[in-house]
């Protein structure tokens, strides 16, 4: 079993949309959260970084994680063809050499 | 404008060859990562280093090898001996001790023939 595991997609959803993406994880040890988005071609970039669980928001991304059923999620709302891009997910502790990435969910949105 | 720079962004190789990837940063970050990244499959780390002339293992560091001679430096030699090194190379770099941002080079991708 992957210690992260994502839905590789593809999603397609029409411009406007709100998105759900969402990530289970299996390491007790997980202490913070992060969303990277990466552009075809490119490195990731952080989107979202949470600390333990809760909600944080960030413009129209919003990041929940639920530590209990070990659960990550990225919501983005009024959705736009500028957010079609792959979404890692990733969990860590002690260090950024022990962060885990998901696989990857790749988002299309359609004008 | 501060990060990180790989190169070449493309590299053809024949089987049997080293290859060396290169990483620099500006970001004054102590700490250096190496990633492959693999359709279908997650970012793997191969090496990282925390402080120069220091490096550690990753997961999947066999066929591989780094140094670190200088803190803005951190390069890849992809050997002979990894079994299959056609894949997406991404460097990184964080602030040591700091479990946060990883900030990442736009990559490099090895096609072995």
């Amino acid at each position: 079993q992957k210690e992260v595991e994502q839905d590789p997609g593809p999603l397609s959803v029409p411009e406007g949309a709100i998105v759900s993406l969402n990530c289970t994880y299996s390491n007790s040890a997980f202490q913070y959260f992060m969303w990277y988005r990466q552009y075809s071609r490119k490195g990731p970039e952080l989107l979202m970084y949470t600390y333990s669980s809760g909600n944080k928001e960030d413009g129209r991304f919003t990041a929940q994680v639920d530590k209990s059923s070990k659960y990550i999620s990225l919501f983005i709302r009024d959705s736009q063809p500028s957010d079609s891009a792959t979404y890692l997910c990733a969990g860590g502790y002690s260090s950024a050499s022990k962060i885990i990435f998901g696989s990857g969910t790749r988002l299309s949105i359609r004008p | 404008d501060g990060g990180i720079t790989q190169s070449p962004k493309y590299l053809f190789r024949k089987e049997g060859q080293n290859v060396t990837l290169s990483c620099e940063q500006n970001l004054n970050h102590d700490a250096m990562y190496w990633y492959r990244q693999d359709p279908g499959q997650g970012l793997r780390l191969i090496y990282y280093s925390q402080i120069v002339n220091d490096f550690q293992k990753g997961d999947i560091a066999e066929g591989y090898s780094v140094s670190r001679e200088k803190k803005e430096s951190f390069p890849l030699t992809v050997t002979s001996a990894q079994k299959n090194p056609t894949a997406f190379y991404l460097c990184a770099s964080s602030i040591e001790g700091y479990t946060g941002e990883l900030f990442f080079g736009e990559g490099s991708r090895l096609t072995v023939l």
